[in-house]
């Protein structure tokens, strides 16, 4: 069974730019969840989405927005990049109705805005 | 508000031997998950053990066992035997059912040969 896969693994931007990340969850998974890393801050949560739905959301700006499709990928887009958004940027999977909580995780996407 | 504390930034062991990460949270949930995630440098995040709140017996998983206090809040986490691929950061995590997954900042452990 795939795991979760992120797109793209790394990529540099400058301040102003905006970007989008890609997820793919497990086969079966439809909550996807988005984290934020950094060395500073550790790792916040962005938001979660659920059959297409945004169920839970975490304390960042507007210009972090995301995004579920039917077959449960996601995508996350920052508009306006700013230096502070340099960070590794996680994807998590969860199959509902598993009772365990637990989250599965990417590999992340590395984001360097210059 | 949930939070999850690791007061521990960092720590060492010598290979083979055993150490001890600690973690606190605070809740006022009685039904929840809490976890260990292992942070390899530049690899993905993997679950090392769970524990459902409302299970009174440590979890175990091979050389790692938790000491899960649900009265003081505490869920640490003992490697024993360690090994150089145990080197990693790790994260205490805490979850409730369909919540997003709050994080401690993470203890990096160093292994020793």
């Amino acid at each position: 069974k795939a795991g979760v896969t992120q797109t793209p693994r790394y990529l540099i931007k400058t301040r102003g730019q905006q970007v989008t990340l890609s997820c793919s969850p497990i086969s079966g998974h439809r909550s996807v969840s988005w984290y934020q890393q950094t060395p500073g801050q550790g790792l916040q949560f962005l938001f979660e989405y659920f059959s297409e739905t945004q169920r839970n959301k975490g304390n960042f700006p507007g210009r972090f927005s995301g995004r579920q499709f039917s077959n449960s990928r996601s995508e996350m887009n920052v508009s306006t990049l700013e230096l502070g958004d340099s960070a590794l940027y996680l994807c998590a999977s969860t199959r509902q109705g598993a009772n365990t909580g637990e989250l599965f995780f990417g590999e992340g996407s590395r984001l360097t805005v210059l | 508000a949930q939070t999850v504390t690791q007061s521990q930034p960092e720590m060492s062991v010598q290979e083979a031997e055993t150490v001890t990460l600690s973690c606190t949270y605070d809740t006022s949930e009685s039904d929840y998950y809490l976890f260990w995630y292992k942070q390899p440098p530049s690899r993905q995040m993997i679950l090392v053990i769970r524990q459902e709140a409302y299970k009174q017996q440590n979890a175990t998983e091979n050389r790692f066992s938790v000491n899960f206090q649900k009265a003081a809040k505490s869920f640490s986490l003992k490697i024993s035997d360690s090994q150089l691929g145990d080197a990693a950061m790790y994260f205490c995590a805490y979850r409730i059912a369909n919540n997003d997954m709050r994080f401690g900042a993470g203890t990096r452990l160093t292994v020793k040969p």
